[in-house]
């Protein structure tokens, strides 16, 4: 069974601050995908990363996938209360049904 | 823009009773899935489905049963349910990702199922 380790579980900063939240696993994935998920809501696709060392960037949140493809991190700059949610981690392997494996995820607070 | 449709939202049920949790998406993705999210957790797969009249058992599937008779619907049946059930219950629809992998799951807003 692959496990996604994420770090930290919670995080409540103030508006303005920088974080970086981490994906670990001791497993290869083919790819990497991060969700956030509101209260009440499904989670919604913010990004994929597929090939090792890749560095996806959207508007203040800055995406990489480890080159050895078993670790991903997720930085958000200059955090808005917009960004508060849960942010998760997801993995998956190409063939058959291409299961994905999620993490605990990382509960964001931004204070205003 | 439908996407994925769960049915109900919220929901009592006494131990023992069974109920089926509905699912419907409508985007003619191949893939459907459905999930369960407690704390401390994350998302579990409790069964998944790769197509029409073709499912399977995901992470946790003990205490659910499921069909696909069409590609839009994927409904959850818990058969006779336990306390151990209370969670918040997630349908998820995607198409293949080919060689990359995944491609993204589309979730629906989730049916919230208290066992007492």
């Amino acid at each position: 069974t692959q496990l996604l380790e994420q770090s930290p579980q919670f995080l409540s900063i103030q508006e303005g601050e920088n974080l970086t939240v981490y994906c670990n696993s001791s497993s290869v994935f083919s790819s990497l995908q991060w969700y956030r998920q509101e209260p009440g809501e499904g989670p919604v696709l913010l990004v994929t990363v597929v090939t090792g060392g890749e560095v996806k960037k959207l508007k203040r949140l800055t995406f990489q996938f480890g080159d050895a493809r078993k670790d991903s991190s997720l930085h958000i700059t200059a955090a808005q209360p917009g960004d508060t949610g849960l942010y998760l981690c997801a993995g998956g392997n190409s063939g058959g049904y291409q299961k994905v494996t999620f993490g605990i995820g990382t509960k964001l607070q931004v204070i205003p | 823009n439908a996407g994925v449709t769960q049915t109900p939202k919220f929901q009592v049920l006494k131990t023992g009773q069974s109920m089926t949790l509905q699912c419907a998406q409508d985007m003619n993705h191949e893939y459907m899935s459905w999930y369960r999210q407690d704390p401390g957790m994350g998302l579990r797969l409790i069964h998944y489905s790769v197509g029409a009249g073709i499912t399977d058992q995901g992470e946790v599937p003990n205490g659910y049963n499921v069909s696909r008779s069409t590609t839009e619907d994927f409904p959850l049946r818990l058969l006779s349910a336990a306390p151990s059930q209370t969670s918040v219950y997630f349908c998820a629809s995607s198409y293949s990702g080919g060689q990359r992998g995944p491609g993204e799951l589309f979730f629906g807003e989730g049916s919230r199922l208290t066992v007492l």
